[in-house]
């Protein structure tokens, strides 16, 4: 079974610059996460979507962030214009479908490390 | 939003050597899972506990989820090489959008 899905692997950008990351989950999940993970810390849930809806974004800097699932599939997290502190990896996870799988178990891509210079 | 906290947050053991990684929060949650992270990698699941007091073992790995479902511990016997790597748990509130809530996160590092 293919994983989870992301890219690019590395960005490296100067402050003020646009970025975009994309990821696709694993097939026949209806929820998809995107996480934001600084260096020596837990990641932190940015938004999460349950098909093409937004069920959670109440973290998300949504002055510069912002993230669609349009298709209720792949999925794009952008970010305009980057700041410093904006320098982490980006995580992607997907699990079946809260409510139905009780545990919530999620499966994570491999992330997207972004730099701000 | 639900602090868990973890410790140690660095611990260097040789191999061979038992260790005890600690998740503790003031918040009540319906279930707990632990991941390990390894460089350049994405989180994978180890263990999911549900049930207060409940123990779970995976190979060299005891899972331990307290009475109060507050906290957890994590216990390797004699670790190897292959254990190095972010050890976090995460909790489920089960309300609302069902979120987990990750700990702050424990590096491991076994020596040789």
């Amino acid at each position: 079974e293919a994983g989870v899905a992301q890219s690019p692997r590395y960005k490296i950008i100067e402050k003020r610059q646009s970025v975009a990351f994309w990821c696709n989950p694993i097939s026949g999940h209806a929820t998809l996460y995107w996480y934001q993970q600084i260096l020596g810390q837990g990641p932190k849930l940015l938004i999460q979507f349950q098909n093409n809806g937004v069920v959670d974004d109440s973290q998300l800097p949504k002055d510069r962030f912002s993230a669609e699932r349009l298709k209720g599939v792949d999925s794009t997290l952008k970010i305009q214009p980057a700041k410093l502190e904006d320098s982490a990896v980006y995580l992607c996870a997907s699990s079946f479908a809260p409510g139905t799988d009780y545990y919530n178990e999620q499966f994570f891509g491999p992330g997207t490390r972004l730099t701000v210079l | 939003t639900q602090l868990l906290e973890q410790s140690p947050q660095f611990l260097s053991i040789q191999e061979g050597e038992n260790l005890t990684v600690y998740c503790n929060s003031s918040s009540v949650f319906s279930s707990l899972q632990w991941y390990r992270q390894e460089p350049g990698e994405g989180p994978v699941l180890l263990v999911t506990v549900v049930t207060g007091g409940e123990v779970k073992k995976l190979k060299r790995l005891t899972f331990q989820f307290g009475d109060a479902r507050k906290d957890s511990s994590l216990h390797i016997t004699a670790a190897q090489p292959g254990d190095t790597g972010l050890y976090l748990c995460a909790g489920s509130d089960q309300t609302g959008a069902n979120n987990l809530f990750f700990g702050t996160g424990t590096r491991l590092t076994v020596i040789p």
